[in-house]
């Protein structure tokens, strides 16, 4: 069965850095991409970015790009997200996704980590 | 990038009768790789319907896409009480993918 299982909820201040996670399962990691969509409260979803786990080439959303690094670690089987400098509008929900083999839908999606900051 | 306008922003239906939802893009995505989810509150979106009309694995037949171009339909057939939800269409037409602002289900 294949499962995401994103880390826990983050609360941090502005200006911190954060890496969440997401660990994968169930499937043969470095053949997919994996990426990240962002849903602020009571918002919609946007697409921040994606990268292939067997080689780690990450392509970005332009909205995202310089602002989040998307990384992968294939010995471990885990995706990471990251900031170097939160702001409060970076406050939301993060999904981590497995884009299908073929196209870009995403098929399975992690349960979410909540990402607070706040001052 | 390719902006995706879904309508209405609430359907307000009762349960057995037809829900039908647009989703209509800036620009032609002549390929039809445009895909849909639901989500439900509290949980992550699960995938519907892909390539425009494809079901994903396990899902209903009551639920239907169709569409081209730039405009596109999810139809629910009969509702049932599990169908109420957030509705979101995705295109993967052009590099950067983007979702539409979703369409909420809500009961009558």
């Amino acid at each position: 069965e294949v499962q995401l299982v994103q880390s826990g909820a983050e609360v941090k201040k502005p200006g911190k850095s954060l890496k969440i996670s997401c660990k994968a399962s169930g499937y043969n990691f470095a053949d997919y991409w994996i990426g990240w969509v962002r849903q602020m409260s009571g918002k919609g979803l946007e697409w921040m970015g994606i990268v292939f786990a067997g080689d780690s080439d990450a392509r970005y959303s332009p909205s995202f790009q310089g602002q989040v690094t998307i990384s992968a670690d294939k010995s471990t089987n885990t995706a990471y997200l990251q900031w170097s400098n939160l702001k409060a509008s970076d406050t939301a929900i993060y999904y981590c996704v497995r884009r299908t083999g073929s196209i870009w839908v995403f098929d399975y999606w992690g349960q979410g980590t909540l990402v607070t900051v706040s001052s | 990038e390719i902006v995706l306008a879904q309508s209405p922003d609430t359907l307000s239906l009762s349960p057995g009768e037809r829900a039908t939802l647009s989703c209509r893009a800036s620009q032609s995505i002549t390929s039809g790789f445009l895909a849909w989810y639901q989500q439900k509150p509290g949980q992550a979106p699960r995938l519907l319907i892909y390539d425009a009309s494809s079901r994903a694995t396990g899902i209903p037949d009551r639920f239907s896409g169709s569409g081209s171009g730039t405009g596109f339909t999810l139809t629910i057939s009969r509702l049932e009480p599990d169908d109420f939800a957030i509705y979101y269409c995705q295109q993967y037409h052009s590099s950067t993918v983007t979702f539409g602002g979703g369409t909420k289900v809500e009961i009558k």
